[in-house]
């Protein structure tokens, strides 16, 4: 199974932070990563897919890099409604699988 | 409008079993899978296995093997997990999420349905 490791696992930010979570898969995974936002009590929200996508509806502030093993997930302003947490999720092979997420906190 | 209706929360006790349903709409039902994600409390995201609504082919978690089954009635645009020889550490959210199937590109769970609470007690 690929295991995917997210950091940092919380962060504590204001409005207006530039905010950067990174994750690594331990093999190569291409471009196959997806980034979600969980608020409490609500299922999660796809933001990014294929690495960099912007999945439509999302805020331009929110952007995905990377490719291979290692990709991160860029909010340029943070602003009140994005504190929540954030998974990674491969999609390149079966099991699919997530990291523990990134808690984003209010400062 | 693309939607995933899950069924209601459910109590069981250990050793039955659970039966959550999924109802899609807004899209071609057999162009796409349905793939289950659980969430114990406080806890991350665990794939439990996919089911294609095209051919109703199945990958199961082999954490899973042997205790669930994934169906689908494309009649209706439903599809269902059942878990069974329930524990306590199944407590948990089930959430069901469209994922891309037949067609080329990338593949993502979008969207899900608004999870549905087992509680094993």
């Amino acid at each position: 199974d690929i295991q995917m490791t997210q950091s940092p696992s919380a962060l504590s930010a204001s409005v207006g932070d530039r905010v950067t979570i990174t994750c690594r898969a331990s093999q190569s995974i291409g471009n196959d990563l997806n980034w979600y936002q969980q608020k409490p009590g609500k299922a999660p929200n796809l933001l990014i897919y294929g690495a960099t996508s912007l999945q439509s509806g999302v805020p331009s502030r929110f952007s995905g890099s990377g490719s291979g093993t290692d990709f991160t997930l860029t909010i340029s302003s943070l602003q009140p409604e994005d504190f929540a947490t954030y998974y990674c999720q491969q999609s390149f092979s079966t099991p699919r699988t997530f990291g523990h997420g990134t808690r984003v906190e209010i400062k | 409008q693309v939607h995933l209706v899950q069924s209601g929360a459910e109590v069981k006790k250990p050793g039955a079993s659970m039966r959550v349903s999924c109802k899609a709409s807004g899209y071609s039902f057999t162009s796409y899978g349905i793939s289950w994600v659980r969430q114990a409390p406080g806890q991350g995201l665990e794939w439990m296995g996919w089911i294609s609504g095209y051919n109703g082919n199945i990958n199961y978690a082999q954490k899973f093997q042997g205790r669930v089954t994934m169906t689908t009635d494309t009649s209706t645009n439903t599809a269902y997990m059942e878990l069974r020889s329930l524990r306590s550490d199944d407590t948990a959210v089930y959430y069901c999420a469209r994922e891309d199937d037949i067609l080329p590109g990338p593949k993502r769970f979008d969207p899900w349905g608004q999870g549905t609470l087992v509680t094993v007690s």
